[in-house]
């Protein structure tokens, strides 16, 4: 069976310090590994993809994610985290070439002044 | 970016009545939404898989009398809360996928009330 653990519901950190967020996966088939934010009241913005090809992949707001395939692991970070990256991110998973995502529980993050 | 709209953001409605709630792919088509439910703290649900020009492929669980899914066009799906009840009061949020990807992009969500 699939599925997406994300190991903190809850990370707090002080502004323009650094930030992982953890992702542990599980599938039986090759992966595609996604991370979205979501902000209050909103939808889900895609921060950044894994398909194939480099394991590290940069995305929008100054993450990044380093796929470990011997981990299947997909954590995420950040160097300086800013008060507005304050929101929900979720880590997500397709698997076996098909679209359907099977999603994590969310950690929140909280940036604090 | 593929940018995914809902309409309307927000619905309060009566017990018993049916509320709409329409997906829109503005810049792209897709032959595949989904739909999702999201409880307040948690993660999203998958509802439902619709496939323009068929029928919606239902999860495990989830009424498919009760939620009724037409996907009439590549860039309109849309949701029906039938004979709404005040357990059906959710975040619903829908999500399109651009023809050659595989990330879903997401509309900003519906907040429905079922007073």
């Amino acid at each position: 069976a699939q599925s997406v653990t994300q190991l903190d519901s809850q990370v707090p950190v002080f502004e323009e310090a650094p930030v992982e967020l953890r992702c542990n996966y599980s599938s039986s088939v090759s992966v595609y590994l996604f991370w979205y934010v979501q902000y209050p009241n909103q939808g889900l913005q895609l921060l950044l993809k894994y398909l194939s090809g480099s394991t590290l992949v940069k995305g929008i707001n100054g993450f990044e994610a380093e796929f470990n395939k011997s981990q299947t692991s997909f954590h995420l970070r950040k160097p300086s985290v800013h008060i507005s990256d304050t929101a929900e991110y979720f880590c997500a998973m397709s698997s076996g070439g098909y679209q359907k995502v099977t999603f994590g529980i969310g950690t929140k993050l909280q940036v604090i002044p | 970016g593929a940018v995914v709209s809902q309409h309307p953001s927000w619905v309060i409605c009566k017990s018993g009545t049916s509320v709409k709630i329409e997906c829109r792919s503005l810049d792209f088509q897709a032959t595949t939404m989904f739909w999702y439910r999201q409880f307040p703290k948690q993660s999203l649900m998958l509802m439902a898989t619709s496939n323009e020009g068929s029928k919606a492929t239902y999860e495990q669980g989830v009424e498919k009398d009760k939620f009724l899914i037409n996907h009439a066009s590549l860039t309109l799906s849309t949701l029906t809360v039938t004979s709404a009840h005040p357990e059906d009061s959710s975040f619903y949020i829908c999500s399109g996928v651009p023809s050659g990807h595989y990330e879903q992009y997401f509309g900003p969500g519906t907040r429905l009330t079922v007073t």
